[in-house]
């Protein structure tokens, strides 16, 4: 079964940092380019980055540009964010998603893990 | 940055048609993708590249793309269909994907 499931999320305090990651099984990771997208409470979707296939290249929503990174690791078939410097509107749940046969139309979506920031 | 509008909300009866439009400068020249979503679930594709449907969307999802508007359209809608829509492109000029706010499909 093709499957994302992320993991790492949880309460933090403003100007802390998380790693999030996202286990791929089902697919052959290494072909595909993933991206993180996170959705805050009530509100809709948000596109976070996106990774190449071998990850050499990567791409940043402005609002978090220089606080979050995303790599991965295809021989663990592991997607990951780290976030630093975390802020209260960075709160929402974060999903994985795999970009299909477009790069970036989202055809495989994990359940999400929430991130909260708050003191 | 690129910006995609969409109506807050759509209302339709059970059986009738329903038209969601994305609204985006020249979006006729980029490429269209559209979610459902569903109250604690993650998004589902439900139409990429304009008019494709993924393997088990149903044929009653279709979409199209021209000018300035990109439009959902859901044939025969059912109660199962309310849901709220998202439509995606990405921004070829800045590498950067981007979402409407979404639409919530209610179902009469």
């Amino acid at each position: 079964e093709v499957q994302l499931v992320e993991s790492g999320g949880g309460l933090v305090q403003p100007g802390g940092s998380l790693r999030l990651s996202c286990a791929a099984s089902g697919f052959t990771f290494s072909s595909y380019w993933m991206h993180w997208v996170r959705q805050a409470p009530g509100k809709g979707l948000v596109w976070v980055s996106r990774i190449n296939s071998d990850g050499s290249s990567t791409s940043y929503a402005d609002s978090v540009k220089g606080r979050f990174t995303i790599s991965r690791d295809n021989a663990k078939n592991t997607l990951y964010l780290q976030m630093n410097s975390l802020r209260a509107e960075d709160t929402a749940v974060y999903y994985c998603a795999r970009g299909g046969s477009s790069r970036h139309a989202f055809d495989i979506w994990g359940q999400g893990t929430m991130v909260t920031v708050s003191s | 940055s690129y910006v995609l509008t969409q109506p807050p909300s759509v209302s339709v009866a059970p059986g009738k048609t329903a038209r969601i439009t994305c609204g985006g400068n020249n979006i006729g020249s980029k490429s269209v993708h559209w979610y459902q979503q569903k109250p604690g679930q993650a998004p589902v594709l439900v139409i990429y590249y304009d008019s494709d449907r993924p393997s088990g969307i149903p044929e009653r999802f279709s979409g199209s793309n021209s000018g300035n508007t990109a439009t959902l359209t859901i044939s025969r809608v059912e109660a199962g269909d309310e849901a709220d829509y998202y439509c995606q492109v990405w921004d070829s000029s800045s590498d950067l994907v981007v979402f409407g706010g979404g639409t919530k499909l209610t179902v009469l």
